[in-house]
């Protein structure tokens, strides 16, 4: 049972580059996160999806583009890269049920670093 | 709204001592409570959750953390500390709004927990 995959696992752009990156969760969850980490702020949301075909912005957008065309799939673009987006970006999907008390569960990360 | 604020942003126990890592929370509305551990270069694994079931919520490798709603706190705490349990660990709540449920969390700012051999 392979969880969250997110690929790749690092990564290095020069400024102005584009990539994207993908996120993979077999366990039929409903709802997708894109998160990223940085030291001393913890996980800061970017973008979420509720559903295959929907998404929403979170806390810190800016910059970043996301699709969700099929269910077990979230996709994280950077259309031009910016040093600011040198972070440790961590995708995470959780079920619909119970009004919230659903945990989310988390892939093991994609280091990026924009020079 | 709801937050959560993790206090000491670095803790430091000796092997086989008491771990107490301290969350408290704000929320409009019952919360759903959870805790997660990072090791280095991995993502975060859930620890324990509380959902309004029993206050004292166990854990896998023996943590435990006990809702308090008069205190709006949700502790996280191990009787015995192991060199294992060095690790990141993220306080969070269900972000439970107006839009309806849609399985947003709210982190704290996470807690680094150091053991000494």
């Amino acid at each position: 049972n392979a969880g969250v995959t997110q690929t790749p696992k690092f990564r290095v752009l020069k400024t102005g580059q584009s990539m994207t990156l993908l996120c993979a969760q077999d366990m039929n969850h409903e709802y997708m996160y894109w998160y990223r980490q940085d030291p001393g702020m913890g996980l800061r949301l970017i973008h979420y999806s509720v559903g295959e075909g929907t998404t929403a912005k979170g806390e810190v957008p800016d910059g970043y583009n996301v699709s969700r065309l099929k269910k077990q799939n979230f996709l994280l673009g950077l259309e031009s890269a910016a040093p600011s987006q040198t972070s440790v970006y961590f995708c995470a999907s959780s079920y619909s049920l119970g009004r919230g008390n659903q945990p989310q569960h988390f892939g093991d990360g994609t280091r990026l670093s924009i020079l | 709204a709801q937050s959560v604020t993790q206090l000491g942003s670095h803790v430091s126990v000796s092997e086989g001592a008491l771990v107490l890592l301290r969350c408290n929370y704000s929320s409009s509305v019952p919360p759903y409570l959870f805790w997660y551990v990072q090791y280095p270069n991995q993502g975060l694994q859930l620890l324990l959750k509380y959902t309004s079931a029993a206050t004292l919520v166990k854990g896998i490798n023996g943590f435990e953390a006990e809702f308090k709603k008069s205190e709006t706190s949700f502790h996280l705490t191990k009787p015995s500390a192991h060199m294992s349990d060095a690790a990141e660990y993220f306080c969070a709540v269900s972000d439970r709004g107006r839009s309806g449920n849609t399985g947003k969390l709210i982190f704290g700012q996470g807690t680094t927990l150091q053991v000494k051999p």
